[in-house]
């Protein structure tokens, strides 16, 4: 049982826009930064999103983040074929003095 | 380019220990804090522990408390993961993962880059 949730899964298919969640509380999500990793099968994750809605050097703008409350989002527009990963959420909670990861989603590129 | 690589990996008996190893290259690490990240078979991401650049402070997931340690040597430019008291529960693939930027603390950081991690299998 993850502290972030997240759902299992999300589908859309190319060049629609699709969002997920990731819900946590007022010790993680609603006091600090949210953060999301992109992992393909059988490989490293990779950051995605820092500071709830700072995309890395080399990130397509496709790749959007926010937060609201204790929610956050993670939306890919112009979905393609490459976005069809794992995403993970991710939060400091300052209860547990330690890094909370959501569940995961899977994305599935129809 | 940065460069992690953990070593130390493989199948041990339930009570027993183990030792990961995580040597660093391309950047300056005595400079950043640094994390072990854990997925066990088909599941999710779970943080295991962090150490900042000097060492002066630690952190643990609570399921590893008490039973891992982890350590670094700037000298040596590695990072370590002592694991004792394996339990089954423990099998996962454990990543080195660097903090994105020196100079802020853990809980304000990030994790970037990975390594791509070495599998410790707890069975009898």
């Amino acid at each position: 049982q993850s502290v972030l949730t997240q759902p299992p899964s999300a589908s859309g298919s190319p060049g629609q826009r699709v969002t997920m969640s990731c819900s946590g509380s007022d010790s993680n999500i609603g006091n600090n930064y949210v953060y999301w990793y992109q992992q393909f099968p059988g490989t490293a994750p990779k950051l995605l999103i820092y500071k709830t809605n700072q995309r890395p050097s080399g990130v397509p703008d496709r790749f959007s983040g926010s937060k609201s409350g204790t929610s956050a989002s993670l939306a890919i527009s112009g979905l393609r074929s490459e976005d069809e990963a794992d995403y993970y959420c991710a939060v400091w909670d300052d209860s547990l003095s330690g890094w909370v990861f959501g569940g995961g989603t899977k994305l599935t590129v129809l | 380019e940065v460069q992690l690589v953990e070593s130390g990996g493989g199948l041990v008996k339930p009570g027993g220990s183990l030792r990961l190893s995580c040597a660093a290259s391309g950047f300056t690490f005595s400079s950043y804090s640094m994390n072990w990240v854990r997925q066990a078979p088909g599941k999710g991401l779970e943080w295991v522990a962090s150490i900042s650049s000097s060492s002066g402070f630690t952190y643990y997931a609570n399921s590893v408390k008490g039973r891992f340690t982890i350590s670094r040597d700037n000298a040596k430019n590695s990072l370590y993961l002592q694991m004792n008291s394996l339990r089954a529960e423990d099998t996962a693939v454990y990543y080195c993962v660097r903090c994105g930027m020196f100079g802020v603390t853990i809980f304000s950081n990030w994790f970037d880059p990975w390594g791509q991690g070495t599998l410790v299998t707890v069975s009898s």
